[in-house]
């Protein structure tokens, strides 16, 4: 069974300010992870991955994630926050046993972003 | 491709009542997933098909929630007796399992139970 944990509910920080989001995971099997998107009365959008190989994954849109193995962690990282940037977001895993699997969430936490 | 799309929007409806969602995946995928979000959390799985059989239900499935994929194409998802904590969104996702690794999600249905 696999399990998420996004440290923070919430995170206010202002324009142009650098944000990190928390995620550590717990699973006894290989695990994909993601972390998502959703925006104000919005369905979720996917905002990265990683799958395998390199262990820092980016999206377009200025996001990166390290994926830590010792550490069980996932970390979503951007250097230079826009009021756009706020939103909720959600760290998942699935765990790979022999194929792809449901996706298990973390609580999510709420990007606020001030001008 | 449009997306996926999920019908109603939004449902109110009283204790008691029986609703039914409706989920019309990504054509091509092969592979449709409901989740249940509730105020402050994240998704939880429900359930998933693969092509027309459902092959893993969520213990928060409960016998008065039922879901179909007839045709391996659109799904439903009913409830009987609505409770007030069934209040919740209630998503869809499909993705082209074996070929992809995203899960393309649906705008989600609002329930609200009276």
């Amino acid at each position: 069974a696999q399990s998420v944990t996004q440290l923070d509910s919430q995170v206010p920080v202002f324009e142009e300010a650098p944000v990190e989001l928390r995620c550590n995971y717990s699973s006894s099997v290989s695990v994909y992870l993601f972390w998502y998107v959703q925006y104000p009365n919005q369905g979720l959008q996917l905002l990265l991955k990683y799958l395998s190989g390199s262990t820092l994954v980016e999206s377009i849109n200025g996001f990166e994630a390290e994926f830590n193995k010792s550490q069980t962690s996932f970390h979503l990282r951007k250097p230079s926050v826009h009021i756009s940037d706020t939103a909720e977001y959600f760290c998942a895993v699935s765990g790979f046993s022999g194929g792809y699997n449901k996706l298990i969430f973390g609580a999510g936490t709420r990007l606020a972003v001030h001008p | 491709d449009t997306g996926v799309s999920q019908n109603p929007r939004h449902k109110i409806t009283k204790r008691g009542q029986n609703v039914t969602f409706r989920c019309d995946p990504i054509s091509e995928h092969n592979r449709l997933y409901w989740y249940r979000q509730t105020l402050g959390q994240g998704p939880e799985f429900l359930t998933y098909f693969q092509n027309e059989a459902q092959l893993e239900k969520s213990r928060l499935l409960s016998d008065r929630f039922s879901a179909e994929r007839p045709k391996g194409s659109f799904s439903t998802l009913e409830i009987q007796r609505t409770e007030q904590g069934d209040s919740a969104m209630y998503l869809c996702a499909s993705i082209d399992a074996g070929t992809d690794y995203e899960q393309y999600f649906g705008p989600g249905t609002r329930l609200t139970v009276t």
